[in-house]
């Protein structure tokens, strides 16, 4: 199980889109559509944005968006707002009762 | 509403054992799994494993495979993780969150500070 890999870091301007990229192998990101993205503000929990690849769970804006290519993820931004600025971290099913976590991208809306 | 509230920060020894649980409230404890999540001062989030609430099927990180355990107990939707021989790279945040083995954790516990110092 080694940690999914992720930029360490994006920027964007307001109202600019941003994109995050969330590389694994076959045996994780590749091999299943179980792509998840959690947004992280500093004392506070995860926050789920995306699940199962691209999928939104209520409450999150469509400005969040998220897709799959082979075996990179990734999670758009479209339309950067001032409370985008945060840690973003992807997760995949890794078989079993596995998952794995990348090693988290720090979003800076300029 | 759903809510899951863990257990209180702790301070432990170097080679101790640290117990933290996570109560559930606001749904059935069984349809969903309870993965378990920290972070380290400065690092990035560790996914540690999950256990399902209702059949007790288990999952952890290799790094941690010996010294976690993850239990639920169904009379009171709580669930507990333990971790033993612990060192100072265990001092973190720990979070449960509840979800399916495949990372849809939507809700999350408030975190719960393990400190391992001398």
């Amino acid at each position: 199980q080694s940690a999914l890999t992720q930029p360490p870091s994006a920027s964007g301007s307001p109202g600019q889109s941003v994109t995050i990229s969330c590389t694994g192998t076959s045996s994780d990101v590749g091999g299943y559509n179980y792509v998840s993205w959690f947004q992280k503000h500093p004392g506070k929990a995860p926050k789920l944005m995306i699940y199962e690849v691209s999928r939104r769970p209520s409450g999150v804006p469509a400005r969040f968006s998220g897709s799959k290519s082979g075996n990179t993820a990734s999670l758009t931004v479209a339309g950067l707002q001032a409370e985008d600025e945060a840690d973003y971290y992807c997760s995949s099913f890794a078989g079993g009762f596995t998952l794995v976590f990348g090693g988290g991208t720090k979003l800076t809306v300029l | 509403q759903v809510q899951l509230v863990q257990s209180g920060a702790e301070v432990k020894k170097p080679g101790a054992s640290v117990k933290v649980s996570c109560k559930a409230s606001g749904y059935t404890f069984t349809t969903y799994g309870i993965s378990w999540v920290r972070q380290a001062p400065g690092q990035g989030l560790e996914w540690m494993g999950w256990i399902s609430a209702n059949t007790g099927h288990t999952g952890f990180a290799q790094q941690l495979q010996g010294r976690v355990s993850l239990t639920t107990d169904t009379s009171t939707s709580t669930a507990y993780m333990e971790l033993r021989s612990l060192t100072s790279d265990d001092t973190a945040v720990y979070y449960c969150a509840r979800g399916t083995n495949y990372g849809d954790s939507k809700y999350w516990g408030q975190g719960t500070l393990v400190t391992v110092s001398s």
